[in-house]
């Protein structure tokens, strides 16, 4: 089974629209932590957010904000007032503090276009 | 500016050659790791390493080689052994907490002759 999921391949969202991207999860681990990354085309790897599990609040940086839903293992990144910069590939990842291989798990992405 | 510092950009692979990619840190960063990416995918943990002279496995390590022999440097050889290394490769390191991010360099296309 998948650990990260991404449901959506790709996204069309106009400018200056919010956007969500999903992302769900599964871990047995009660300490883990969720990462978004930004990949425009040049392809490095942009860090945006990050969501611990015992964290009470959601997370936010900026324009960017995650919706943690624990008991539901979602945890969306939503963007404010999207701009056409914001056109690029974005990944959910977990880190599972508890064992096992360390590293992050990547979802397969979500390919968001933003359209003037 | 510290960073991490991946070469070459772009790296052509003869049939049955070994080819070794570079990544050097200057953030103090103990834990270095190395993840492959295809086109459409997602990132896939090839080897990481915690501490010098130290490495381990990841999800797919078959077919490739590390070593740390210095703090700053993580070299990655893909090996004949790997008979699909057409791919995007990318660096990583990360400081001492779990809450922290992975930082990340610019990656390797590695591309077969």
């Amino acid at each position: 089974a998948q650990k990260i999921t991404q449901t959506q391949p790709g996204m069309f969202v106009q400018e200056k629209e919010a956007v969500t991207l999903d992302c769900t999860y599964d871990t047995s681990d009660p300490s883990y932590g969720l990462f978004w990354y930004k990949q425009p085309s040049s392809g490095e790897m942009i860090f945006l957010i990050y969501q611990g599990s015992y964290d009470q609040q959601n997370a936010t940086e900026g324009r960017y904000s995650l919706n943690f839903q624990k008991a539901r293992k979602s945890a969306n990144l939503v963007i404010s007032a999207s701009q056409l910069g914001d056109s690029a590939m974005y990944f959910c990842a977990m880190r599972e503090v508890g064992g096992g291989a360390d590293g992050l798990t990547f979802g397969k992405g979500t390919h968001l276009i933003i359209q003037p | 500016d510290g960073g991490i510092t991946q070469s070459p950009k772009y790296l052509f692979r003869k049939e049955g050659q070994n080819v070794t990619l570079s990544c050097e840190q200057n953030l103090n960063h103990d834990a270095m790791y190395w993840y492959r990416q295809d086109p459409g995918q997602g990132l896939r943990l090839i080897y990481y390493s915690q501490i010098v002279n130290d490495f381990q496995k990841g999800d797919i390590a078959e077919g490739y080689s590390v070593s740390r022999e210095k703090k700053e440097s993580f070299p990655l050889t893909v090996t004949s052994a790997q008979k699909n290394p057409t791919a995007f490769y990318l660096c990583a390191s990360q400081g001492q907490y779990s809450n922290q991010p992975q930082h990340f360099g610019d990656g390797t296309r590695l591309s077969i002759l």
